[in-house]
């Protein structure tokens, strides 16, 4: 298996645009993760999915960011419209169920100017 | 409130040491504890997960304690190597909302020749 998938690996764009980031599972996990890691704030949950389905999305900064699952094998971040503190790398991850180990992609790096 | 604290927050030792992370939370009711293993630039990469049950989980030159009374976990690397530095994240899981974990700040270490 290639492990999780994410794209594109680096992102630069201005201030105001709007920004979508991509994540391609492993195939049969039911459990898909969005993050994002700064140097300030660690490692923080944006949101997760169940079967498809957001369960939580607490984690979610602002009504700026949206995700969508439209399929098992397919999920994006979108920020709308971006701003210079969106600026961190955002990472997906999934998991075969909820307590287990997650798979984490290479992340996508997000400069917004 | 639910908090995972790491220390030291960074480690410099020399090749070929032994060296001792360690973890306190005080996430409940807890189901689990991951650490994960961070190349700079890369995505976390799970190197154990124990359970209530569990006390020691090894995996290869890493192992890991877990003392839920305590409510402690360390993680000891034998024989560093050079590829060893990285940054070393614990990482607590609750019963409720299981999707939802509680991250540690992380562990920066660094292994000179």
């Amino acid at each position: 298996d290639a492990g999780v998938i994410q794209s594109p690996r680096h992102e630069v764009t201005e201030m105001g645009q709007e920004v979508t980031l991509r994540c391609k599972p492993i195939s049969g996990h039911d459990y898909l993760f969005w993050y994002r890691q700064t140097m300030m704030r660690g490692l923080e949950l944006l949101i997760y999915f169940n079967n498809n389905v957001p369960i939580d999305d607490s984690g979610m900064p602002e009504d700026r960011f949206s995700a969508k699952m439209p399929n098992a094998s397919f999920s994006t971040l979108k920020i709308q419209p971006s701003e210079p503190r969106d600026s961190a790398v955002y990472f997906c991850a999934s998991s075969l169920r909820a307590l287990q180990e997650q798979y984490f992609g290479p992340g996508t790096r997000l400069t917004v100017t | 409130k639910n908090q995972v604290e790491q220390s030291p927050q960074s480690l410099i030792i020399l090749e070929g040491k032994n060296c001792t992370l360690q973890c306190n939370y005080t996430v409940s009711p807890f189901s689990n504890l991951r650490w994960y293993k961070q190349d700079t630039g890369r995505g976390p990469v799970s190197l154990t997960i124990m359970t209530f049950s569990e006390n020691t989980k090894s995996n290869g030159r890493y192992t890991a304690t877990l003392d839920a009374d305590t409510k402690q976990s360390s993680l000891h690397i034998t024989a560093s190597q050079l590829s060893d530095s990285a940054s070393y994240i614990c990482v607590v899981s609750r019963n409720t909302n299981a999707g939802k974990s509680t991250f540690g700040d992380g562990t920066t270490l660094t292994v000179k020749p």
